[in-house]
């Protein structure tokens, strides 16, 4: 059964900072792990999707890493922003009934300040 | 475009009343997830369908109905429903391919249920 876990719940740093957000999971057999954003009282917006044969994914200021073999992936995001702040949610899919589910973390509430 | 569009944004239904939520996508993903939110919680599955046709339901009570009408159409029909369903209903979709499955999500309907 995949587990993902998010540590911490919430991260407070002053703008411009570089900080890296931590997602684990149980099950190392993983497809793909996805990083979302969403900001209060609204949908998730994909950040970034690494497939199990890759690495890390870049976009911007934000880059993504994956390591199966200790069940970790980080999201890098670099020159913090007073915009960057949202909760960021990780979720890796497993099968069930010939579809996929996504398992979420509980996220990381993310604040800058300016 | 990688848009998926959700109507009404908002609302508000008495117990004994009976509406649909909508969503909407063109990117020819042929998996589409409804999820509810509740606040400071990350989305919990409750129905998915692929080509068309339901293939998980997360043990969602009755007084929720899926639809597909067609490969780009999802509905959420709501009849009878309690307060404590009042949360934040968001629809996905993606490729049905576990080799490419980015989840794409909408803006969500915020449901008050009275």
């Amino acid at each position: 059964k995949q587990e993902v876990t998010q540590i911490p719940a919430a991260l407070s740093v002053p703008e411009g900072e570089n900080l890296v957000l931590n997602c684990s999971f149980t099950d190392s057999a993983i497809y793909n792990l996805q990083w979302f954003r969403q900001d209060p009282g609204k949908g998730l917006t994909s950040l970034l999707l690494i497939q199990s044969s890759q690495r890390e994914q870049t976009s911007g200021r934000l880059n993504a890493s994956l390591d199966k073999s200790s069940g970790r992936s980080t999201l890098y995001i670099a020159a913090s922003q007073p915009g960057d702040s949202a909760t960021y949610l990780c979720a890796s899919p497993i099968t069930q009934g010939g579809s996929e589910k996504l398992v979420f973390g509980k996220g990381t509430k993310l604040t800058v300040n300016p | 475009d990688t848009e998926v569009t959700q109507t009404p944004k908002h609302l508000v239904m008495g117990m004994t009343n009976k509406k649909s939520l909508k969503c909407e996508q063109h990117m020819g993903h042929r998996a589409m997830y409804w999820y509810k939110q509740k606040a400071k919680k990350p989305p919990e599955l409750m129905f998915v369908y692929s080509y068309e046709k339901l293939s998980i339901n997360e043990s969602v009570p009755s007084r929720f109905s899926p639809e597909c009408p067609n490969s780009s159409l999802l509905n959420l029909h709501l009849h009878a429903l309690q307060p404590e369903d009042s949360a934040l209903y968001l629809c996905a979709s993606s490729h049905d391919n576990p080799s490419y499955n980015e989840q794409f999500f909408g803006p969500g309907t915020r449901l008050t249920v009275l």
